[in-house]
């Protein structure tokens, strides 16, 4: 299973761009990023997922390279009601489909 | 419903009561999972379920813990005998299950469960 490491937190500025990475050393082959955003008494919210290169969304980017030991979540001009946890899980069918959410980073965005 | 459904939304237990969380995932979804967070902290596996197949209970606990998913759709977990150290939200998610399970999951807004 591929394990996963965040940082713990992170501050931003409102119109910022932030950028949260999240390193899955041992990435099995078929397996896939995604990216959840938790706020405060809700159930994690889908945000990204990918298997290579880039993704974007109308929400965010998710910025993979060739070794795809990392990731980054792109969060363009962020805004206050951006604060919140965010998650990123590896995994899929041909690893037991057990996704195992880290601690997450909690982004807190300041006015 | 259009969304996954968790009931009930708070329970309030003593120490040694038993309970049960019910689910109910998104029509069509055979991959259903529960999840429990503490407070603050990240979100623990519990178990999972693919269609009519033997979950993967590797995440329950103790043999406190159990689940059961009947026909493929509504699952409850049920809790015997709770101690305090079990208050914590427990968490559902639903997805497409076998090959299509990449990971993208559905979640409930949570049962939050207080031991007193």
């Amino acid at each position: 299973l591929a394990k996963t490491t965040q940082p713990i937190s992170m501050d931003s500025y409102e119109g910022q761009e932030v950028n949260i990475t999240c390193s899955h050393n041992n990435i099995a082959t078929n397996d896939y990023i995604t990216w959840y955003q938790q706020f405060p008494s809700q159930g994690p919210r889908f945000i990204i997922q990918g298997y290579k290169t880039k993704v974007t969304n109308e929400v965010a980017s998710l910025f993979i390279p060739a070794d795809r030991k990392s990731s980054t979540l792109s969060l363009p001009r962020v805004s206050l009601s951006d604060t919140a946890v965010y998650y990123c899980l590896v995994g899929g069918p041909n690893t037991g489909n057990q996704f195992y959410f880290g601690t997450g980073t909690s982004l807190t965005v300041i006015p | 419903g259009a969304g996954v459904s968790q009931s009930p939304s708070n329970k309030v237990t003593e120490k040694g009561k038993d309970v049960e969380l019910r689910c109910d995932p998104i029509s069509g979804h055979t991959a259903l999972y529960w999840y429990r967070q503490s407070l603050g902290q990240g979100l623990e596996f519990l178990i999972y379920f693919q269609g009519n197949s033997a979950p993967d209970k590797s995440g329950l606990p103790s043999d406190r813990f159990s689940a059961e998913r009947t026909g493929g759709s509504v699952s409850t977990l049920t809790i015997q005998r709770t101690q305090q150290e079990d208050s914590a939200v427990y968490l559902c998610a639903s997805g497409k299950g076998g090959g299509s399970n990449t990971g993208e999951l559905f979640f409930g807004e949570g049962s939050r469960l207080t031991v007193l």
